[in-house]
């Protein structure tokens, strides 16, 4: 069992729509998560992390942890055609060590 | 402006020729790590550094080696010994208390 499930999409929504991407992990000691956005032929970017359970907001993107189902997701309100990248979760183990998911591409249609 | 360099950001190889990847971070982080990315398949670790003059091989080590000589430098060599290295490779780092992992632009490879 991966340590990290990604859905991998592709994930096509319409402008102005509310995206919902998910990952689920198996190790119950992962303790910080976070968010990535990868645009094509770049690096990816930290867009939020969160420490333990509950939510997170930043402007248009909520980040949300339930520990007890070991699952995260990223909330995108009010897509834009410039959110379309592939999306990738992470989360942070002992010893400085780091697990992915595969990534979840999104493109947002104007 | 603090953050990753990663340089060339576009390298052709022949195969048989060694190619040394360039990662330098300002951002005073002792961990630094080498991924390669794959479509399909998400990042992949190649070898980690916790410390300057230290590092230990990823999940794919073989056919690549790295130095840590300074805190800032993590550069990476794809020998030709790596059967299959074209491909999207990442330098990262993070702080030692860790929690998150920053990237550089990444390096595109190429063998032809």
């Amino acid at each position: 069992q991966k340590e990290v499930e990604q859905d991998p999409g592709p994930l096509s929504v319409p402008e102005g729509a509310i995206v919902s991407l998910n990952c689920t992990y198996s190790n119950s000691a992962f303790q910080y998560f976070m968010w990535y956005r990868q645009y094509s032929r770049k690096g990816p970017e930290l867009l939020m992390y969160t420490y333990s359970s509950g939510n997170k907001e930043d402007g248009r993107f909520t980040a949300q942890v339930d520990k007890s189902s070991k699952y995260i997701s990223l909330f995108i309100r009010d897509s834009q055609p410039s959110d379309s990248a592939t999306y990738l979760c992470a989360m942070e183990g002992s010893g400085n060590q780091f697990y992915f998911g595969t990534g979840t591409s999104l493109t947002v249609i104007p | 402006d603090g953050g990753i360099t990663q340089s060339p950001k576009y390298l052709f190889r022949k195969e048989g020729q060694n190619v040394t990847l360039s990662c330098e971070q300002n951002l005073n982080h002792d961990a630094m790590y080498w991924y390669r990315q794959d479509p399909g398949q998400g990042l992949r670790l190649i070898y980690y550094s916790q410390i300057v003059n230290d590092f230990q091989k990823g999940d794919i080590a073989e056919g690549y080696s790295v130095s840590r000589e300074k805190k800032e430098s993590f550069p990476l060599t794809v020998t030709s010994a790596q059967k299959n290295p074209t491909a999207f490779y990442l330098c990262a780092s993070s702080a030692r208390t860790g929690n998150t992992i920053y990237f550089g632009e990444g390096s595109w490879l190429t063998v032809v």
